[in-house]
C-alpha cells in the first residue's frame, strides 16, 4: 500500500496569512485528493489534483482560496490562503492505491488553527 | 488536544461485546464502499471494503454487510476491545480509483472496559 507523508502535522496561524500543506507519496499515483475535516465533522472533498492539469474543485471551494499544485506523480501541495478562524480544520490528502480498488490511503492530516 | 468526533453520534459498548455501526449511503450508483477508523490526531485508517456485487465480507474481527436495496452499510466488530475506540466512517465511491470517496457522517465508538 502507498505511504503518504503529510506536513506540517499542525500549525497555529494568524488570520490573513497563508499556509501551504505538503503531501509526498512513496509511489506514483494519478490522482490525489484533498479533504477538509471541520471540528466534529466528517471529511469533505475540497478538490481532485491530477498531475499536469488544473485541479478540479468541489462546490463551495475555489482556486483563489485553496490553490493546489501537482508538479509530479508523487507530490502535491494545498495552500489555505488569506486565512480566517473559519478555516480552522484538519486538512487531509488521499490517494487511491495503484491498480484501483483496495482502499484509499490518507495522510495523517494537518491540524490548522487560525487565531 | 482537540478531538475529532465531538458532535458525532456515539455508540458505547462493553468490552468483549460485539459492535454494530450503521451507515446509509446516498448514491445508488456507488459500487465500492469502505469503512475507515479514525483515532484522535490521525488520518483515517482503512478497515475493510466491499464491492456492490457482494452482500457480505469478513476480515479479522470485522464484517461488513451491504444492503443495496435500502442503501445501507454496516460494520460489525466482534469482541470489541478498548483499542477499537475511535470514530468510524463509511465512504462510497463510484467508478475507478481515479474518483474521490464520499464520506458518511461518522460514528464515535466508545468501549467501556
Amino acid at each position: 500500500s502507498a505511504v503518504i507523508s503529510q506536513k506540517p502535522s499542525r500549525d497555529i496561524c494568524q488570520r490573513g496569512t497563508s499556509l501551504t500543506i505538503q503531501c509526498q507519496v512513496d509511489s506514483q499515483v494519478t490522482m490525489m485528493f484533498w479533504y477538509r475535516q471541520q471540528p466534529g465533522q466528517s471529511l469533505t472533498l475540497i478538490a481532485t489534483a491530477n498531475q499536469g492539469s488544473e485541479a478540479t474543485y468541489e462546490s463551495g471551494f475555489v482556486i483563489d482560496k485553496f490553490p493546489i499544485s501537482r508538479p509530479n506523480l508523487t507530490f502535491s501541495t494545498l495552500t489555505v490562503s488569506n486565512m480566517s478562524p473559519e478555516d480552522s480544520s484538519i486538512y487531509l490528502c488521499s490517494v487511491a492505491l495503484p491498480g484501483g480498488g483496495g482502499g484509499y490511503t490518507f495522510g495523517s492530516g494537518t491540524r490548522l488553527t487560525v487565531v | 488536544g482537540e478531538s475529532v468526533g465531538l458532535h458525532l453520534p456515539t455508540l458505547s459498548v462493553q468490552e468483549g461485546d460485539n459492535s454494530i455501526i450503521n451507515c446509509a449511503y446516498s448514491n445508488s450508483a456507488s459500487d465500492y464502499f469502505i469503512w475507515y477508523k479514525q483515532e484522535s490526531g490521525k488520518g483515517p485508517q482503512f478497515i475493510i471494503d466491499i464491492r456492490s456485487n457482494m452482500d457480505k465480507r469478513q476480515g479479522q474481527r470485522v464484517t461488513v454487510l451491504l444492503n443495496k436495496t435500502v442503501k445501507h452499510l454496516s460494520l460489525q466488530i466482534a469482541a470489541t476491545q478498548p483499542g477499537d475506540s475511535a470514530v468510524y466512517f463509511c465512504a462510497e465511491n463510484r467508478g475507478s480509483g481515479n474518483t474521490p470517496l464520499v464520506f458518511g457522517k461518522g460514528t464515535r465508538l466508545s468501549v467501556i472496559a
